[in-house]
């Protein structure tokens, strides 16, 4: 069975500093896709990126980007220069055949 | 920009009373997901459309909640009654291309739901 892992309920960083939020899975498909999205306080879902497991290169959208290491089954998030409004709650999730499956979610607060 | 439209944004009730919430996903979107998110957990999957089909309700308390998409546009997500334990925030999402892995989800802004 599909199963996503985020194990850092909560973390901080100061502003201007890069993060790293960890994801792993697991998963018996060969192909399958890797998403993070953001939720701030107001609750809507924001895609930021995503990572396909057929993809030699790690994603990058502006200053979100995906380190994906297939063999460990991770995809975790990096953002880079931090900043106060990426304070939020950050769920990564997979997507197999039509299969969405969404992780426990980490809260990252940016310090000024 | 197109969006995935919900109503009502905010719902109060008291319990036993029905509820229901309506989703527009994003015009050509033949994937339609309910998910219910608990405050400081990730969204649960309630049940997910193929056009005006249920491809996955496994995860949906059928003795009081039920879906519908009958024209296989919007949906409409009913609880009777509702419990206190149902008070959480009911997302829906929709995708365009099912069956490849690219498939992302483009959400609406929820509506929240306080039972009392």
């Amino acid at each position: 069975a599909q199963k996503i892992t985020q194990t850092q309920p909560g973390m901080f960083v100061q502003e201007k500093e890069a993060v790293t939020l960890d994801c792993t899975y697991d998963t018996s498909d060969q192909s399958y896709g890797l998403f993070w999205y953001k939720q701030p306080s107001s609750g809507e879902m924001i895609f930021l990126i995503y990572q396909g497991s057929y993809d030699e290169q790690n994603a990058t959208e502006g200053r979100y980007s995906l380190n994906f290491q297939k063999a460990r089954k991770s995809a975790n998030l990096v953002i880079s220069a931090s900043q106060l409004g990426d304070s939020a709650m950050y769920f990564c999730a997979m997507t197999g055949f039509n299969k969405f499956y969404f992780g426990s979610g980490t809260k990252l607060n940016v310090k000024p | 920009e197109a969006e995935v439209a919900q109503s009502p944004r905010y719902k109060i009730t008291e319990k036993s009373q029905a509820v229901a919430f309506w989703c527009d996903p994003i015009s050509g979107h033949a994937t339609l997901y309910w998910y219910r998110q608990i405050l400081g957990q990730g969204p649960e999957l309630l049940v997910q459309f193929q056009d005006e089909s249920v491809v996955d309700d496994s995860q949906l308390p059928k003795d009081r909640f039920s879906a519908e998409r009958l024209k296989g546009v919007d949906s409409t997500l009913k609880i009777q009654p509702a419990e206190l334990g149902d008070s959480a925030m009911y997302l829906c999402a929709s995708s365009f291309t099912p069956g490849t892995t690219n498939n992302e989800q483009f959400f609406g802004p929820g509506t929240r739901l306080t039972v009392l």
